[in-house]
C-alpha cells in the first residue's frame, strides 16, 4: 500500500483536460511544498513533468499544471493528446519517510 | 548533456549481494544529492535511497523498509553513486533507477538513467 492514494486510472479524449489526484497526510503533502509528478510511458525510465506543488522543468509543455489544496495534490493535463497517455506517479517529501510515492494512476487517451 | 547510467544488475541467489554503480556525467556531480528509486515488475515506483551532497556533509536516508541491508554511497572524483545490497530476496526484484535528486532540499528527481535489472532467484 502506497504512503500517497492516486486513483488506478483516469481516461480523457483528445482535446480535453483532465486532472489526477494524489492525497497525502500531514506529514507529507499537508505540511511540505515539495510535491512532484512523473510520467512513465511503458518500458521508459520516469520524466519530471512537475516539481514543488506547480513548477515546470525547462521546456515542458505548458499543457501540464500542478496544483495542492489541503491534503491533496492535482496534475491537470490539457488538450490532451494522444502521447500523454501513459503512467503518472506523484511524490512528496514525508517528514517521516523522506520520500513517498503515490501508487500510479494509468491515464488512457480514447 | 545530463547522462546517469546504471549497471550491476544481474540474476543473484537469495540471501547472496550486489552492488549497482550509476554513473553521472553532463554536471557538476558533486553538487548534487543522488537517489535511487526501484519499480517491482507491473508495480510502482519506490524510492529506496538517497546520499546528500558534500554542502551537506554527504549524509544518507532510506527506505524503512529495507531495514539496513542496503547502503548508498558515492565517488565524487569518479561521479559514481553506489547502492550495496545485502541479504536480497525475491522481493527485492525490481528495476533499479539512478535518479539525480532527492535530498538537500531539492526533493525531486529531474534526470533518470534507464534503469537496471535486478533479479533475485534461485
Amino acid at each position: 500500500q502506497s504512503a500517497l492514494t492516486q486513483p488506478a486510472s483516469v481516461s480523457g479524449s483528445p482535446g480535453q483536460s483532465i486532472t489526477i489526484s494524489c492525497t497525502g497526510t500531514s506529514t507529507d503533502i499537508v505540511g511540505y511544498n515539495y510535491v512532484s509528478w512523473y510520467q512513465q510511458h511503458p518500458g521508459k525510465a520516469p520524466k519530471l513533468m512537475i516539481y514543488d506543488v506547480s513548477k515546470r522543468p525547462s521546456g515542458l509543455s505548458n499543457r501540464f499544471s500542478g496544483s495542492k489544496s489541503g491534503n491533496t495534490a492535482s496534475l491537470t493535463i490539457s488538450g490532451l493528446q494522444a502521447e500523454d497517455e501513459a503512467d503518472y506517479y506523484c511524490t512528496s517529501y514525508s517528514h517521516s519517510a523522506h520520500v513517498v510515492f503515490g501508487g500510479g494512476t494509468k491515464l488512457t487517451v480514447l | 548533456e545530463v547522462q546517469l547510467v546504471e549497471s550491476g544488475g544481474g540474476l543473484v541467489q537469495p540471501g547472496r549481494s550486489l552492488r549497482l554503480s550509476c554513473t553521472a556525467s553532463g554536471f557538476t556531480f558533486g553538487d548534487y544529492a543522488m537517489s535511487w528509486i526501484r519499480q517491482a515488475p507491473g508495480k510502482g515506483l519506490e524510492w529506496v535511497a538517497f546520499i546528500r551532497n558534500k554542502a551537506y556533509s554527504g549524509t544518507t536516508e532510506y527506505a524503512a523498509s529495507l531495514r539496513g541491508r542496503f547502503t548508498i554511497s558515492r565517488d565524487d572524483s569518479k561521479t559514481i553513486a553506489y547502492l550495496q545490497m545485502n541479504s536480497l530476496n525475491t522481493e527485492d526484484t525490481a528495476v533499479y533507477y539512478c535518479a539525480r535528486g532527492g535530498g538537500s532540499a531539492r526533493y525531486y528527481f529531474d534526470y533518470w538513467g534507464q534503469g537496471t535489472l535486478v533479479t533475485v532467484s534461485s
